[in-house]
């Protein structure tokens, strides 16, 4: 089965600084990579996600990247502010079968103000 | 549509005792999956429904776990004879409109946190 490793556990910036969360993935089969923040007490909120047919993926302060042939993808947080401080979890799945997901173990995020 | 819901949000119960969650998916999701986060790891896959099919178990989803989805719309979660090793926070996702560009992105609910003593 897939497996998905994340690291580092934890990474501290300063606000305004930006964030890169890095994961690698086993399953080549693998085509639907989301990234997910989870703040104590809640579920995990869907932030972004990509398919492997597409390199990179913007949505304002948030980007993704895919290597398919390294099998790694990355999240990119720029202009950090303290709300941002959070775990964030990447996950990769199949979407020809039942998609669920295997998440990685999580990052925490600290932005220091 | 407020999203994924589930109840109760905190569960706290004796070893032995039976528990049953609820989980309420967005509406016209026709996937539901329910999760397990313990401390400190990713949410681990335990099963899903297709409509009010259950189409897949995970090894982690021992005989005391049953899980039903009546008539395609909310799903409960029981657990029997609970034990310690239970406690954790147990998520539930939806996913695959009827309609929609966007049919892969799972949407979880806020989680209920089991606790056995």
């Amino acid at each position: 089965g897939e497996n998905v490793e994340q690291h580092p556990s934890t990474l501290s910036v300063q606000e305004g600084d930006s964030a890169v969360i890095k994961c690698t993935y086993s399953d080549s089969a693998s085509n639907y990579f989301p990234w997910y923040k989870q703040e104590l007490g809640k579920g995990p909120q869907l932030i972004i996600d990509i398919r492997s047919n597409v390199g990179e993926k913007k949505d304002q302060r948030i980007a993704v990247t895919l290597n398919k042939t390294a099998k790694h993808f990355s999240l990119h947080i720029t202009e950090t502010q303290p709300e941002d401080s959070a775990v964030y979890f990447c996950a990769a799945t199949y979407t020809g079968a039942n998609s669920k997901l295997t998440f990685g173990k999580g990052i925490t995020l600290s932005v220091r103000p | 549509d407020t999203g994924v819901s589930q109840d109760p949000r905190h569960k706290i119960t004796k070893r032995g005792q039976n528990v049953t969650f609820r989980c309420d998916p967005i509406s016209e999701h026709n996937r539901l999956y329910w999760y397990r986060q313990t401390l400190g790891q990713g949410p681990e896959f335990l099963t899903y429904f297709q409509n009010e099919a259950q189409l897949e178990k995970s090894r982690l989803l021992s005989d005391r776990f049953s899980a039903e989805r009546p008539k395609g719309s909310f799903s409960t979660l029981e657990i029997q004879r609970t034990e310690q090793g239970d406690s954790a926070m147990y998520l539930c996702a939806s996913s695959l409109p009827l309609r929609g560009s966007r049919p892969y992105e799972q949407y979880f609910g806020p989680g209920t946190r089991l606790t056995v003593t």
